[in-house]
């Protein structure tokens, strides 16, 4: 177990659904950010935490809508989705810039 | 922003031979370089990473080159095993924003 965990591990979900997915680190790290993997592109950066506060959004769609409350815990809020979101998507955590970025096991959301 | 391109997307290796990967990136103050491993069904895994003050780094049979004017920075595995079978990713980072390449999956052949 790396210390960082996502839930659900599998989400299926319609189109006019809202979900969340959750993510919680217990290494005491600082930033935290969410990829999703497809086969269309690997590892997608999509938001990044910094102390709280979003550092970065990279061009992602409205319809998903990240929340870190604490250090430790990061959300990503799932509103009308579209099957081409169906993806895994993966939370990762790190110390400090230029450290390594421990992944969770993801959560494979699959919208029909 | 930054891009990173890695190379080649597939790459078969027979057991014992090497096998190698590169990737170029673009932003220049991009100072730190992980690569991780990820096995089908699981998380990606850090397995090496260098520093932009650092031009080769090696840990038993995995080593990572970082060439900072070209731009480019590889992985060699010496003696591949099949345990090494999985997709390899690397990245650029700068300021806590990772960028990935698109991931080699190696094969290696028994």
């Amino acid at each position: 177990e790396t210390g960082v965990t996502q839930t659900p591990r599998h989400l299926v979900m319609g189109m006019t659904n809202k979900k969340s997915l959750k993510c919680e680190q217990h290494l005491g790290h600082n930033a935290m950010y969410w990829y999703k993997q497809s086969a269309k592109k690997p590892l997608e950066l999509m938001f990044v935490y910094s102390l709280e506060e979003r550092v970065e959004n990279n061009s992602v769609p409205s319809r998903f809508s990240p929340e870190c409350p604490n250090s430790s815990h990061l959300f990503l809020h799932l509103h009308t989705l579209q099957p081409e979101d169906s993806a895994l998507y993966l939370c990762a955590s790190s110390s400090q810039e230029g450290t390594e970025a421990f992944f969770g096991q993801g959560t494979r959301l699959t919208v029909v | 922003g930054e891009n990173v391109e890695q190379h080649p997307s597939t790459l078969s290796v027979q057991e014992g031979d090497s096998a190698v990967i590169k990737c170029t990136y673009s932003d220049s103050a991009s100072n730190y370089f992980p690569w991780y491993k990820q096995e089908l069904g699981k998380r990606p895994q850090l397995i090496i990473d260098i520093r932009s003050n650092v031009g080769e780094k090696k840990d038993q049979r995995i080593a990572v080159t970082l060439n900072k004017t070209a731009k480019h920075f590889s992985l060699h595995i010496t003696e591949t095993q099949p345990e090494d079978s999985a997709v390899y990713f690397c990245a650029a980072s700068r300021n806590q924003k990772v960028t990935f390449g698109t991931g080699t999956k190696l094969q290696v052949i028994p």
